[in-house]
């Protein structure tokens, strides 16, 4: 499976303002995806993140709120836009492997005052 | 809307003893399944891949499938300590999209 890294690992932010988190795979991926844990959730799909098309964003979230980025095949970005408490939560990437497999990067855990 | 449902717990069990946790999800057209494990302040792990109705065994790990009934379970045989953790189930529908339960948290208790 491919060694995915992300950045920050954590952050504490005021709201009205914006974090990007990267996310780094050692290897050439297709397929990127953002989730978010809220505190003692399940995953929720933010997006699919494809190289060299829009990402595709799930019912409930939009491209205004949470930007994403897909340079290249190794990398991704995600803006959490204009925050507010209700962001805070855990933002993971993760990227497809085969058979439909999915594999997780460490996590951004992200506050919002 | 796709449904993935799985009993929270937690579901204590003695270390050594046979875990099974359960899951039922409402997509017929659910064609993969997943088992995650996720420690504590930690990210999802993948464990477990079936594909096929009847069972898959990965050293203490069993997973079965019986789409018919649209239920898929998780076995952990000789349960640790280290095994305490939540386990998601997660159905893929195609396109490597999935929907993850809500999980099942594991307690061994040594």
């Amino acid at each position: 499976s491919a060694v995915i890294s992300q950045k920050p690992s954590r952050d504490i932010c005021q709201r009205g303002t914006s974090l990007t988190i990267q996310c780094q795979v050692d290897s050439q991926v297709t397929m990127m995806f953002w989730y978010r844990q809220q505190p003692g959730q399940s995953l929720t799909l933010i997006a699919t993140a494809n190289q060299g098309s829009e990402a595709t964003y799930e019912s409930g979230f939009v491209i205004d709120k949470f930007p994403i980025s897909r340079p290249n095949l190794t990398f991704s970005t995600l803006t959490v836009s204009n925050m507010s408490p209700e962001d805070s939560s855990i933002y993971l990437c993760s990227v497809g492997g085969q058979e439909e497999t999915q594999y997780f990067g460490p996590g951004t855990r992200l506050l919002v005052l | 809307q796709k449904e993935v449902e799985q009993n929270s717990g937690p579901l204590s069990v003695p270390e050594g003893a046979i875990a099974s946790l359960n899951c039922t999800y409402s997509d017929r057209g659910s064609q993969s399944f997943f088992w995650y494990r996720q420690y504590s302040g930690k990210s999802p792990e993948l464990i477990m891949s079936i594909y096929s109705n009847g069972d898959k065994e990965d050293g203490r790990f069993t997973a079965q499938l019986n789409k018919a009934s649209q239920y898929v379970s998780l076995l952990i045989r000789d349960s640790q300590p280290s095994d305490s953790a939540t386990y998601l189930c997660a159905p893929s529908w195609g396109y490597q999209k999935v929907t993850f339960g809500t999980g099942t948290k594991l307690q061994v208790i040594p």
